[in-house]
């Protein structure tokens, strides 16, 4: 138990559907990213946010969009997906920058297949 | 982009061995961290090292840091099967661009 809880674990859409991941943190952070991790690359940051405020878009796809309500939670919203989209999407959580080291807690992930 | 490489990208000992996974960097970095996975699951944070320490130990952990080659090493000592996972290494250049490697898969034989 990280403190980072992600749901669904598993999700199968279409292509025209439209669906949400869900992250909870309950470790008081006030930093929460989404990664994407394909096999045989490197985890890809897609986004950033403080404080609730979004700080980084790593030139993600618009049919991603995140929402962040508040420093504990976080949604990737999802809709006209493409099959290479399948992966492994991973919630974290972090203090904000500006200490000794940004130390990132991962939930468990969301797998995600595009059929 | 990617900044930290991990090599070997698949390492394959016998129980009781230690196993050597090395990362290199490109840029300037605040610290240096090193994750582990378990298939499917998510990324667990190991150890992290400050660009101003050259070695740091946890348990059967042991890192070390060369910042004038751009490169860490972790090391497993008397690795068990449960040491079996992937293995990152994430350089911290600050503002929160916290880049991760392909990793190095670790299997460790009973």
């Amino acid at each position: 138990e990280t403190g980072v809880t992600q749901t669904p674990r598993h999700l199968v859409m279409g292509m025209t559907n439209k669906k949400s991941l869900k992250c909870e943190q309950h470790l008081g952070h006030n930093a929460m990213y989404w990664y994407k991790q394909s096999a045989k690359k490197p985890l890809e940051l897609m986004f950033v946010y403080n404080f609730k405020e979004q700080t980084e878009n790593n030139s993600v796809p618009s049919r991603f969009s995140p929402e962040c309500p508040n420093s504990s939670h976080l949604f990737l919203h999802l809709h006209t997906l493409q099959p290479e989209d399948s992966a492994l999407y991973l919630c974290a959580s972090s203090h904000v920058q500006g200490g000794p080291g940004n130390t990132i807690y991962f939930g468990e992930g969301s797998w995600l297949t595009v059929v | 982009s990617q900044q930290g490489e991990e090599d070997p990208q698949a390492l394959s000992i016998q129980e009781g061995e230690n196993a050597t996974m090395n990362c290199s960097y490109k840029t300037s970095i605040n610290n240096l961290q090193w994750y582990r996975q378990n298939s499917g699951r998510g990324l667990v944070h190991l150890i992290l090292i400050r660009s101003n320490e050259r070695e740091k130990h946890s348990g059967r952990l042991r890192v070390t840091l060369d910042t004038s080659k751009k490169s860490s090493s972790l090391l497993i000592t008397a690795s068990r099967a449960a040491d079996t996972a992937s293995y990152f290494c994430a350089t911290d250049e600050g503002y929160q661009k916290v880049t991760f490697g392909i990793g190095t898969k670790l299997q460790v034989i009973p």
